[in-house]
């Protein structure tokens, strides 16, 4: 079954605009870890951000945070002031308690348009 | 140079034939795993490793070998390589277990594998 899911292949924001990538996520761990990841076009994966199940902030991280809304078993990320270098694929991912992988979902393109 | 490397960072190679892609990392992390990334599936996990000698499957295991008996190394093994594991391979690895702070994972640079 599908933990997380992305449900906008792609997004286009206004240079110096706030941008929204939504992921919602399925779990009955009650101990989580959501990510966050960038790939820009040279292929590398690069972590932004971390939220745990049990964090009573919001996640932040300069121009990230993580809108985490537990009951909703939401964690969008929000890019404050986009720059062109924004531009990317962005994945969302969870880790479960334990011995357990990274699991993540099918990823945001995010065009940041000057 | 410390970090995590993965070899080769290309190849083409036959149906048929067996390879490997190696995933070496220099931080002593106990977690390693290997995703292949394909459009429109985003990261799926083939294997993933807790220690030395201890393996378990992901999600898309089959036609892939695994092995790890050095904590810093996890060589991912295809037995017959065939057309549909054509994909860029990721290798992980991270420090902490689940869901604790510092159980982000940290990634190779990946190997775009294509078999013709």
């Amino acid at each position: 079954a599908q933990k997380i899911t992305q449900t906008q292949p792609g997004m286009f924001v206004q240079e110096k605009e706030a941008v929204t990538l939504d992921c919602t996520y399925d779990t009955s761990d009650p101990s989580y870890g959501l990510f966050w990841y960038k790939q820009p076009s040279s292929g590398e994966m690069i972590f932004l951000i971390y939220q745990g199940s049990y964090d009573q902030q919001n996640a932040t991280e300069g121009r990230y945070s993580l809108n985490f809304q537990k009951a909703r078993k939401s964690a969008n990320l929000v890019i404050s002031a986009s720059q062109l270098g924004d531009s990317a694929m962005y994945f969302c991912a969870m880790r479960e308690g334990g011995h357990t992988p990274l699991v993540f979902g099918k990823g945001t393109r995010l065009s940041v348009i000057a | 140079d410390a970090g995590i490397t993965q070899s080769p960072r290309y190849k083409i190679t036959e149906t048929g034939r067996q390879v490997t892609l190696m995933c070496h990392q220099t931080w002593s992390h106990s977690y390693m795993f290997w995703y292949r990334q394909d459009l429109g599936h985003g990261l799926r996990l083939i294997y993933y490793s807790a220690a030395a000698d201890i393996t378990d499957k992901g999600e898309v295991p089959d036609g892939y070998v695994v092995s790890r008996s050095k904590t810093e190394n996890f060589p991912l093994t295809l037995e017959s390589a065939t057309r549909s594991q054509t994909s860029v391979y990721f290798c992980a690895s991270s420090e902490s277990a689940g869901a604790l702070r510092g159980s982000e994972a940290f990634f190779g640079q990946g190997t775009r594998l294509t078999v013709v």
